[in-house]
């Protein structure tokens, strides 16, 4: 049973450029969840799909954009990257709304530099 | 909103020590609370929640953690360290957001240093 896989690993922008993470989330689960954690730091919330649709937003600019396709699956897009938005992108799925507790399962992440 | 705070930075124990990682929690109703671990460089994952029930949590690996609703604590623990415990350690809390849908708060984190 495949877990939670994010791609790329790791890729390097310049300030300005826009970028794509995907995430496929663990089978069975249909909620997914975007986090940022910057170096030394928590991770923050960025929003969450459910059924396609965004279903809440933490407190990122607009710059930041998601999507969720029919199979569950997850882009998070970053537009005009800045310095600040290096960090370790996380993924989380968790299990469908009407029974989840709050566990998330996590993937590896995509570590964002941006120079 | 609901908030964790982990007040320590860091905690270093010796090995074969018994091991406390703190958070506090701020929460309107009942609250969910989890831990979550997470090696370097790598994703986070869970080790353990409560919901409702018994106080004192068991989880993954050895931990389990003791809720107290009067000081608004959960608290992770373990009965003897283990350098492969060392890593970073997040307390989280479910926080219900709009439209009824549920996002997940963690705290700043606390690196467990175990000591060999």
């Amino acid at each position: 049973d495949a877990g939670v896989t994010q791609s790329p690993t790791h890729l390097i922008k310049t300030r300005g450029q826009q970028v794509t993470l995907r995430c496929s989330p663990k089978s069975g689960h249909d909620t997914v969840s975007w986090y940022q954690q910057a170096l030394g730091q928590g991770p923050q919330f960025i929003f969450q799909y459910y059924e396609e649709e965004e279903r809440q937003r933490g407190n990122f600019p607009d710059r930041f954009s998601g999507h969720q396709f029919p199979n569950y699956s997850s882009e998070l897009n970053v537009n005009a990257l800045l310095l600040g938005d290096s960090a370790l992108y996380l993924c989380a799925s968790s299990f469908p709304g009407g029974s989840n507790t709050g566990e998330l399962f996590f993937g590896e992440g995509s570590r964002l530099t941006v120079l | 909103a609901q908030s964790v705070a982990q007040p320590e930075d860091q905690v270093n124990v010796a090995e074969g020590n018994p091991l406390t990682v703190k958070c506090t929690y701020s929460v309107s109703g009942n609250p969910y609370l989890f831990w979550y671990v997470q090696y370097p460089n790598r994703g986070l994952q869970f080790l353990l929640k409560y919901i409702t029930g018994d106080n004192l949590v068991k989880g993954s690996y050895g931990f389990e953690a003791e809720f107290n609703k009067s000081q608004t604590s959960f608290h992770l623990k373990k009965p003897s360290a283990l350098v492969s415990d060392s890593a970073l350690y997040f307390c989280a809390v479910r926080d219900k957001g709009s439209g009824g849908y549920q996002k997940v708060t963690f705290g700043t984190g606390t690196k467990l240093q175990v000591i060999p």
